[in-house]
């Protein structure tokens, strides 16, 4: 079993639809969680960080942290289609205490 | 905010040289910097740990002896390829971990360095 697993996609919404982006973990320990969004090209982007069960929210973006389940998710209402790239789940804490372990990450595509 | 900065953002070398790579954080001090590399189509695998003023921690698989790290203040690390082989040929990322910000692990990545050896 991977370590951090991500939806497979590739997920296609159309524009102003949510995209959800999920992301499971195996080391129970963690204590920390991410999404980093990616372009073609381009390095990671900080979207989201995640610390304590339940949802937080910062714009169009919506982290859902569920730690009994080993489960994180990202929710991004109203997409655009700049919302297009590579979603990166990220977890550290655990046996990995101040590494990030990342997810094989999710395309998503926003047609307009 | 929370910057940093790689240099050269592009480099295309012989097979055989070695290549310098710089990440640097801009606003901030970074006790600890992280090197990755990306390979297309796949995710970032961490190659390296750099703390400042200690060895580097390598991960498994990683030559320490190819993959030369120095982290010799808070703002600056590198990565040297030694005799780079098509192989190495990947993007190359570094990140600076922000002390002191309630997350330890939050980590802001460099803009990225495109190996390619011929």
């Amino acid at each position: 079993q991977k370590e951090v697993e991500q939806n497979s996609g590739p997920l296609s919404v159309p524009e102003g639809a949510i995209a959800s982006l999920n992301c499971t973990y195996s080391d129970r320990g963690s204590q920390s969680f991410f999404w980093y969004r990616q372009y073609s090209g381009k390095s990671p982007e900080l979207i989201m960080s995640i610390y304590s069960n339940g949802d937080k929210e910062d714009g169009r973006f919506t982290a859902q942290l569920n730690k009994a389940s080993q489960y994180v998710s990202l929710l991004i209402r109203d997409s655009q289609p700049s919302d297009s790239a590579t979603y990166l789940c990220a977890v550290a804490g655990g046996t990995s205490y101040g590494k990030l372990t990342f997810g094989q990450g999710t395309i998503l595509t926003v047609h307009p | 905010g929370a910057v940093v900065s790689q240099h050269p953002s592009r480099v295309i070398c012989k097979s055989g040289t070695s290549v310098k790579i710089e990440c640097r954080s801009l606003d901030f001090q970074a006790t600890t910097m992280f090197w990755y590399r990306q390979f297309p189509k796949q995710s970032l695998m961490l190659m390296a740990t750099s703390n400042e003023g200690s060895k580097a921690t390598y991960e498994q698989g990683v030559e320490k002896d190819k993959f030369l790290i120095n982290h010799a203040s808070l703002t600056l690390s590198t990565l040297t390829v030694t005799s780079a082989h098509p192989e190495d040929s990947s993007f190359y990322i570094c990140s600076a971990g922000r002390d002191g910000q309630g997350a330890l692990d939050t980590q802001y990545f460099g803009p990225g360095t495109r190996l390619t050896v011929l």
